[in-house]
Parts: C-alpha cells; structure tokens; sequence
C-alpha cells in the first residue's frame, strides 16, 4: 500500500488561507469516504481534524474544513494563525480493514 | 476523560523485540479498536495495525505481517504492540490511537534501535 501523495510544504500569511491535497487512488480516497485529517506538532501527539471526509470533531474550529472530489482529498485552512503551524497528514481506509497515511505536509505561517 | 498512556522508552539491539504497551481510561475499552502508528525521526505517520479489544482480532499492513503481534489484556484496559526482528530503520516513536477515526492518541513512545 502505497503512501498517499502531498505536497510537502504549503505556507500563507497570518489571515490568509491555505489547501493542502491529497492524492490516492481509486481503491482508497476514491473509493471510500473515509478520510480524516491530523495536525501534527513536533514533539506532541498528532490532532484528529477531519474525519469522514469533511466532519469536524467537537472542539475544532470551522477554520478547519475538508472535501474530496475523485481520487483527491483536501484540507482548507481559513484564517490563518500562528498556531496553525505544523505537519498535517491525510489518511484513507484502504479497505480489508487498512489504512494509509499521506506523506504530510508542513504548513509554514509567513 | 479519554486517555491513552503509553509505556516508556525503550533501546534496542538488532535482532531483539520491543513490547509496548498502551492503557486505556475513560471509555468502554471493548468499544473501540486500538490502531498502532509509527513516526520514524525525519518521516510520515506510518500505519501499522489494529486490534478489537472485545474480540482480539487484529489486521496489519503486509509490510509488518509476520514481524509484528497485537494483543490484549481487557482486565487492566491494556494493549500491547510487539514487534520483532528489529532493525535500526525500526526506531521511531510508536503511538497508539482511538478508533477508526484514530480520535484519541496515546503520548507516544520513542524506541530506538542501536547496537
């Protein structure tokens, strides 16, 4: 099962705001609706964002939002802010009870 | 509250078997499998397996199939994550996680391999 493909960096002013994609293919981003989002400081244990493709856990602002069209998954961050800094990863189930991680990608707030 | 607390670090030698452990608190621990993640220094979040505390059935990504052992104990909310064969590309922080949604992490734990 091969990693799921993102850009490995993005970054945006303070305000701005900032995709990240990522890409899989038609038997796991394509194929489910299962793909959530984590934020990842270093140092510290990885953050649920986004699960089932654009649901947001209680506690996570609405800055934070997911879509998927075909094969890609996307996480837009509005707002920018100074915390936002930090690697995001996406993950899909690969079904037969797997999954997959993304490659991440390290979110730069200028 | 959720909380996962993982077991401390731990140095291996080639070839040897790490065991590391991840207790469960604040929920139903039958309710919810139990995903094992790897960050390697420098890498991704690297997904490793699952286990159902309720029934102990287990599923691993096929690059650890046969190096790696899911298990158990309801009695004190515990799984456990044993990986043999240890090499130096092993050494990582191990994490534990909530569900499929993986809502909930353990704080980690950094293994690192060495002779």
């Amino acid at each position: 099962q091969s990693a799921l493909t993102q850009p490995r960096s993005v970054s945006g002013s303070p305000g701005q705001s900032v995709t990240i994609s990522c890409t899989g293919t038609s038997s796991d981003v394509g194929y489910y609706n299962y793909v959530s989002w984590y934020q990842h400081h270093p140092g510290k244990a990885p953050k649920l964002l986004i699960y089932d493709v654009i649901k947001r856990p209680s506690g996570v602002p609405d800055r934070f939002s997911g879509s998927k069209s075909g094969n890609t998954a996307s996480l837009s961050i509005s707002g920018l802010r100074a915390e936002d800094e930090a690697d995001y990863y996406c993950s899909s189930y690969a079904g037969s009870y797997t999954y997959v991680f993304g490659t991440g990608t390290k979110v730069t707030v200028l | 509250q959720v909380q996962l607390v993982q077991s401390g670090a731990e140095v291996k030698k080639p070839g040897a078997s790490v065991k590391v452990s991840c207790r469960a608190s604040g929920y139903t621990f039958t309710s919810y499998d139990i995903n094992w993640v790897r960050q390697a220094t420098g890498q991704g979040l690297e997904w490793m397996g699952w286990i159902n505390p309720h029934n102990d059935n287990s599923g691993y990504a096929q690059k650890f199939q046969g190096r790696v052992t899911m298990t158990r104990n309801t009695s004190i909310s515990t799984v456990y994550m044993e990986l043999n064969s240890l090499r130096s590309e092993d050494t990582a922080v191990y994490y534990c996680a909530r569900g499929p949604n993986k809502d909930y992490w353990g704080q980690g734990t950094l293994v690192t391999v060495s002779s």
